[in-house]
């Protein structure tokens, strides 16, 4: 069965980088995109970004953009979220998504989620 | 990239039918039928529920169905069950390759 887990997640302090990864097993993971979603504490979610299957294209939703990079290794089967530059506002559960239709947007599997907590 | 509008609450007695809309422009839900659901139950995951704005996924009840006009998407809940009290969210693929999700609707089960 399709499976997705998170890791990494963790306190940090404002300003500096936290990797998260998701692994990823029970399909080819090579064949799908894959996205990143949060929700802070109490509030919606919010898409983050998505990486196509390949690796070749990606996008970030425009808080993100030029401090997070995703990233995915077809071989280990894992995707990857860099996170520099830390914001109090980043504070989430970050959960890991496959994207279940080429490329439409929309997330068949979930991970469990990983919380990053940005606090000094 | 605004949030989708979504009502905060919608609630009905069981056995009812409920309908949460999920507006955006044109440039989301509006541009593509690409517009998707998600329930998610407090602590958990979200799951998917609606596809592609009215396919349903293997496995989901057939009392979920979805349906867009112009710039608002809809999920109407039909035989409203305990277990379908929870958070539900619209989300849509948008014009500059990003995806954008509601605002979330808590639905009550009186």
């Amino acid at each position: 069965q399709v499976q997705l887990v998170e890791s990494g997640g963790g306190v940090v302090q404002p300003g500096r980088s936290l990797r998260l990864s998701c692994g990823a097993s029970g399909f080819t993971f090579s064949d799908y995109g894959m996205h990143w979603v949060r929700q802070a504490p109490g509030k919606g979610l919010e898409w983050v970004a998505v990486i196509w299957f390949d690796g070749t294209n990606e996008n970030y939703a425009d808080s993100v953009k030029g401090r997070f990079t995703i990233s995915r290794d077809n071989v280990k089967d894992t995707l990857y979220l860099q996170m520099s530059s830390l914001r109090a506002e980043d504070t989430a559960v970050y959960y890991c998504a496959r994207d279940g239709g080429y490329s439409r947007y929309y997330f068949d599997y979930w991970g469990q989620g990983t919380l990053v907590a940005v606090s000094s | 990239q605004s949030a989708l509008t979504q009502p905060a609450s919608v609630s009905g007695s069981p056995g009812q039918s409920i309908t949460i809309s999920c507006t955006g422009t044109s440039s989301d839900v509006g541009g593509y039928n690409y517009v998707s659901w998600y329930q998610q139950h407090p602590g958990k995951a979200p799951k998917l529920m609606i596809y592609d704005v009215s396919n349903r996924p293997l496995g989901v009840s057939d009392r979920f169905s979805g349906s867009k006009s112009g710039y608002t998407a809809s999920l109407t809940i039909s035989g409203l069950q305990a277990e379908d009290e929870a958070d539900y969210y619209c989300s849509s693929y948008t014009n500059t390759f990003t995806g954008v999700f509601g605002t979330g609707t808590k639905v009550t089960v009186l």
